[in-house]
């Protein structure tokens, strides 16, 4: 069974530089998995993949200060340069067949 | 740009019924697998369902199996969620999400979602 692990919160000053881990607590290490961004009182919006490897790929329009890593188990997602706009939840996510699993989610509250 | 239009949400009593749809545009909407995800107020996202893009396959969360059926009409570029025997713990925004997966030869591989629509929020209260 697929499970993800995030911090519950994360805090960074305006324009300095946050990066939030989601850990696949359970099942394979090499999953990819997905991040998403959730702005206060809005829907989800696609970031990124990130792949065992550390690769990733953005969706379309997102800023060159969001980017994505990986390391064993855990996956990252960097922002740099922090901007108030950035204050949202972060959710990860991976997939198997015709399923769908969530990480808890991490509020990043941006000083 | 991938867009995607939740409608049908509302209030209904416990034991009741509602059945959400989603509009999709600017992409083939047959070739991908489309799910429903939903936000109880003030949690997280939760995933109710899955549809692969023929219609032939459909996967449930434990939570509202038995009770959701999810659905599709490729001819009209639709997803449908149909909701029975609503409970108050159904309460939630649900979000119509497309999975970014492709077919090589008759398979399909899922790659997790890539596009969101804004939800349409399912109230179950009496």
């Amino acid at each position: 069974q697929l499970v993800l692990t995030q911090s519950p919160s994360a805090s960074a000053s305006l324009g300095a530089s946050v990066k939030l881990t989601c850990i696949l607590s359970s099942g394979p290490s090499s999953y990819a998995i997905a991040w998403h961004q959730q702005q206060p009182q809005k829907g989800p919006r696609y970031l990124m993949k990130v792949s065992s490897d550390g690769s990733h790929s953005k969706g379309d329009g997102i800023p060159d200060r969001f980017s994505g890593s990986s390391s064993g188990a855990e996956r990252y997602l960097s922002i740099s340069s922090l901007q108030s706009e950035d204050e949202a939840d972060y959710y990860c996510q991976t997939w198997g067949t015709g399923i769908q699993v969530f990480g808890g989610g991490t509020k990043l509250t941006v000083l | 740009e991938v867009q995607l239009l939740e409608s049908g949400g509302g209030l209904v009593q416990p034991g009741g019924s509602l059945r959400l749809s989603c509009a999709a545009s600017a992409f083939t909407f047959s070739n991908y697998a489309m799910s429903w995800v939903r936000q109880a107020p003030g949690k997280g996202l939760e995933w109710v369902s899955t549809i692969s893009g023929s219609g032939g396959s459909t996967y449930y969360a434990d939570s509202v199996k038995g009770r959701f059926t999810i659905s599709r009409d490729n001819s009209k570029n639709t997803l449908y969620l149909q909701m029975n025997s609503l409970r108050a713990e159904d309460t939630a925004v649900y979000y119509c999400a497309k999975d970014a997966g492709y077919y090589d030869s008759s398979t399909y591989y899922y790659m997790g979602i890539d596009s969101w629509g804004r939800g349409t929020l399912v109230t179950v209260s009496s």
